[in-house]
């Protein structure tokens, strides 16, 4: 069972370049999102999917695009990177709606931004 | 707006030791709430989610209850062992937002010692 599947695991960037982040799940949830995990503020949601073809903002949207064009695929961009976004970034997917189902969360993704 | 909090936010004990972990929540109209497990540089694990119709949930030596009305739920941890030094978060699902997404607290970082 693969689960949730994020990568890389590590990148250092440089500020002002892009890259993708990438998160697959294989347990066919509708509902897929990402969070990132700062020291004394916790995990915050960044964007989140219901479903292909749909994607909404979450709390910390501002430098971060999303897409979600299948159902297993939800990569997350950053398209001019900042010291501000150094941080640890997870993906999490839910069943159905997700109101009341379980998260099940990737093994994150280690950014670095100098 | 809902707020997770998890006290204490560090805890040491012998092997052996039977303890809990306390997570209040300031919004009762949850959907559900789910336990954590998060080890040092890795993912998230699920442990148990309770539903909000749900008084506690069981798994080997944890088990965890919701008190709604009250805004608490507790992680009880029997005879713990080295093997359960981690941090634990708590998050909820629900409140005023339907958005699937989850509010989580800081997190209490257990040390189990031989």
């Amino acid at each position: 069972n693969a689960g949730v599947t994020q990568t890389p695991k590590f990148q250092v960037l440089k500020t002002g370049q892009s890259m993708t982040l990438q998160c697959a799940q294989d347990m066919n949830h509708e509902y897929m999102s990402w969070y990132r995990q700062d020291p004394g503020m916790g995990l915050r949601l960044i964007h989140y999917s219901v479903g292909a073809g749909i994607t909404d903002q979450g709390e910390v949207p501002n430098g971060y695009n999303v897409s979600r064009s299948t159902t297993e695929d939800f990569p997350l961009r950053l398209l001019s990177a900042a010291p501000s976004q150094t941080s640890v970034y997870f993906c999490a997917s839910k069943r159905g709606k997700a109101l009341n189902t379980e998260a099940f969360f990737g093994q994150g993704t280690r950014l670095t931004v100098v | 707006k809902q707020e997770v909090t998890q006290i204490p936010a560090a805890l040491s004990v012998p092997e052996g030791e039977n303890l809990v972990l306390n997570c209040s929540f300031t919004d009762s109209a949850i959907y559900n709430l789910q336990w954590f497990r998060q080890d040092p540089g890795k993912g998230l694990t699920s442990l148990l989610l309770i539903q909000s119709s749900q008084r506690e949930q069981t798994s080997g030596r944890l088990n965890a209850s919701l008190d709604k009305s009250s805004g608490r739920s507790t992680l009880y941890i029997a005879a713990s062992q080295p093997g359960d030094s981690a941090t634990y978060l708590c998050a909820v699902s629900g409140g005023s937002s339907n958005t699937g997404k989850l509010i989580f607290g800081q997190g209490t970082t257990l040390q189990v010692k031989p």
